[in-house]
């Protein structure tokens, strides 16, 4: 059963718009959520998280939304550049435990293309 | 990426060979993990440690083993690889301060 659950496996976007990239899961008991990027033949890398008491959460061009309630986040990418051309994670966690570990269940991931 | 790496990048293998990955970190930190990479999948993890000698089953630990010896590596082994265990591996390390560092990843093809 996929807990995290990321419909759309590509998108493609002009240079200078917005990228929205979307996720959702089904596990009540995630309380934090992460999205990572990932370039070929590297290893994914954070981009920016969430937490679930927030709504918001604001870094430079990248912005993550989340609706508890639809149980649904978003990632929203402005002004969409090249270089952004990667494969996005959502990833959610059960809770942190202080102690430097918190099992991440990834989605499917979503190939974003961004055209000049 | 700096405080991790894995060895070796590349591996192809026979069908029924043993064979094992090696991650290693200079974060210090307690916990790393195993991870896999497949179209379709995702990233779905393999086995995790919480410490020396300390180490758990993730969601796909059929027919993979791990080992912590040493705070700085952790052995993932292929008992007898399978073409379904083709695939691109990820070690990772998390800590309370950076949260989670992924490795480059180990690209393995079973022949």
């Amino acid at each position: 059963d996929q807990q995290v659950k990321q419909n759309s496996p590509s998108l493609s976007v002009q240079e200078g718009r917005i990228s929205i990239l979307n996720c959702d899961y089904t596990n009540s008991m995630f309380d934090y959520f992460l999205w990572y990027k990932k370039y070929p033949a590297e290893g994914p890398t954070f981009l920016i998280s969430i937490s679930s008491i927030k709504d918001k959460n604001e870094d430079g061009r990248f912005t993550v939304f989340l609706n508890k309630s639809a149980k649904h986040l978003s990632l929203h990418i402005v002004p969409s550049q090249p270089g952004d051309s990667a494969v996005y994670f959502c990833a959610a966690s059960g809770g942190y435990s202080g102690a430097g570990s918190y099992q991440l269940t990834f989605g499917k991931g979503t190939k974003l293309s961004v055209i000049p | 990426d700096a405080g991790i790496t894995q060895s070796p990048r590349h591996k192809v293998t026979e069908t029924g060979t043993p064979v094992t990955l090696r991650c290693h970190q200079t974060e210090n930190h307690r916990y790393m993990y195993w991870y896999r990479q497949d179209p379709g999948h995702g990233l779905r993890l393999i086995h995790y440690s919480y410490g020396v000698k300390d180490t758990d089953k993730g969601e796909v630990s059929d027919g993979y083993s791990v080992s912590r010896s040493k705070t700085e590596d952790f052995l993932l082994t292929l008992e007898s690889a399978t073409s379904s265990q083709t695939s691109v591996y990820f070690c990772a390390i998390s800590s309370p301060v950076d949260g989670y560092t992924f490795g480059s990843g180990t690209r393995l093809t079973v022949v």
